[in-house]
């Protein structure tokens, strides 16, 4: 089984701190993803990773960056948090390579729930 | 106009009886992905069930199954035998062949949630 996990179920941070988001996934996948979810929004891209060291911007990377230096672990940072970035935050991975990539599956971890005072 | 569209905001069920959940999605390309996630109230998005645009027979995992009309664009799943625990949102999402960086992404449908009556 794909395990994808998350370092913080919740978190709680204040205004203009720095935050990081691990995620680690078990399964040698190629592709990570970040994604934040919001009621009434759904969820959005914020970053992905298509293998180490290489990243590339989704729909709102706004104020976030991303760290990929080892495959199987992928950060997602908040340089100075703002209370417009408390959500839900949702990494992601799936297995990449070659093939159609509309055939693969995203599998997800557990997800964060970042607040922001 | 959006690409996945989850018409039911939510949705009631009487334990072991089935349900439907419509999904319609929106895409010109000739390949694509369509899949099914549970999200229960504890916040993790679960893999349900995966249809591929060139598959001939609908998609079948367990007690959920995807009735998929491509014509039609529409790719509902059906839960069989409805349990206490199927109680959770459901989200239909997309991906599709894009060239560049795009295709990377799954576009997700508003959610249904389902709720399952004793």
């Amino acid at each position: 089984d794909v395990k994808v996990t998350q370092s913080s179920r919740y978190l709680v941070k204040r205004t203009g701190e720095k935050v990081f988001l691990e995620c680690v996934q078990d399964m040698d996948h190629e592709n990570m993803f970040w994604y934040r979810q919001d009621p009434g929004l759904g969820l959005r891209l914020i970053y992905f990773s298509y293998d180490v060291k290489m990243k590339e911007k989704g729909d709102i990377p706004e104020g976030y960056s991303v760290s990929r230096e080892k495959k199987e672990r992928f950060s997602l940072i908040l340089e100075s948090a703002s209370t417009n970035q408390t959500s839900m935050y949702l990494c992601a991975s799936d297995r990449g390579g070659a093939g159609p990539k509309w055939a693969d599956t995203q599998y997800f971890g557990p997800g964060t729930r970042l607040t922001v005072l | 106009a959006q690409k996945i569209t989850q018409t039911q905001p939510g949705m009631f069920v009487q334990e072991k009886e089935a349900v439907t959940l419509d999904c319609t999605y929106d895409t010109s390309d000739p390949s694509y992905g369509l899949f099914w996630y549970k999200q229960p109230s504890s916040g993790e998005m679960i893999f349900l069930i995966y249809q591929g645009s060139y598959d001939q027979q609908n998609a079948t995992e367990g007690r959920y199954s995807l009735n998929f009309q491509k014509a039609r664009k529409s790719a509902n799943l059906v839960i069989s035998a409805s349990q206490l625990g199927d109680s959770a949102m459901y989200f239909c999402a997309m991906r599709e062949t894009r060239s560049g960086g795009s295709n990377y992404k799954l576009t997700f449908g508003k959610g249904t949630l389902l709720t399952v009556n004793p």
